[in-house]
């Protein structure tokens, strides 16, 4: 079954605005993590912002903020002040801690692309 | 550096002949982990390492093998490639915090 959910295949956002990719999970582990990765064309996948289940505050990391919604099952990034370089695939992942510590499930990834 | 890297980076061969994508980490991680991306499908874990001689299977362990003989290196073996392993292949590893996971640079496998 599907653990991660991103519902936006793709989107246009305009340069310096703000935008919020989507991404849902699924578990019944009361410990989990969850993190988004960056794909530019270039291929590679860089590591942008990581929440725990027990994180009593949202995670931040200099543009990118993670809008935890614990109850709604929701772990959607937030991207201020959008720049052409932020073009790329997004991919929200999880992993459960109690029962398959090593386990990374990904989501299908939400392709952005920024115009000036 | 702090680095992932992986061998080679480019991969054509043919059904059958067996081969290995060799993935090195220099960050002394305990956990190291394979993942295939296909269109559409994001990114699947095939097997990962919580330290050496400890390896689990994945979500798509079948048609692959894997050794964790040293901390640093964690190849992926491919014993008789079909094409539906045609793929783009990662190698990633962490500390046992987990928090952050650094990924290699791919490896585009094409098997004809």
């Amino acid at each position: 079954a599907q653990k991660i959910t991103q519902t936006q295949p793709g989107m246009f956002v305009q340069e310096k605005e703000a935008v919020t990719l989507d991404c849902t999970y699924d578990t019944s582990d009361p410990s989990y993590g969850l993190f988004w990765y960056k794909q530019p064309s270039s291929g590679e996948m860089i590591f942008l912002i990581y929440q725990g289940s027990y994180d009593q505050q949202n995670a931040t990391e200099g543009r990118y903020s993670l809008n935890f919604q614990k109850a709604r099952k929701s772990a959607n990034l937030v991207i201020s002040a959008s720049q052409l370089g932020d073009s790329a695939m997004y991919f929200c992942a999880m992993r459960e801690v109690t029962d398959s510590w090593g386990k990374l499930q990904f989501g299908a990834g939400t392709q952005v692309v920024v115009t000036p | 550096e702090a680095q992932v890297t992986q061998n080679p980076r480019y991969l054509i061969t043919v059904t059958g002949k067996k081969l290995t994508v060799t993935c090195s980490q220099n960050m002394n991680h305990e956990y190291m982990s394979w993942y295939r991306q296909d269109p559409g499908l994001g990114l699947r874990q095939i097997y990962y390492s919580m330290n050496v001689e400890v390896t689990d299977k994945g979500d798509v362990p079948e048609g692959y093998k894997v050794s964790r003989k040293e901390k640093r290196n964690f190849p992926l073996i491919l014993e008789s490639p079909s094409p539906n392993q045609t793929s783009l292949y990662f190698c990633a590893s962490s500390s046992i915090r987990f928090n952050e996971q650094f990924f290699g640079p791919g490896t585009r496998l094409t098997v004809l």
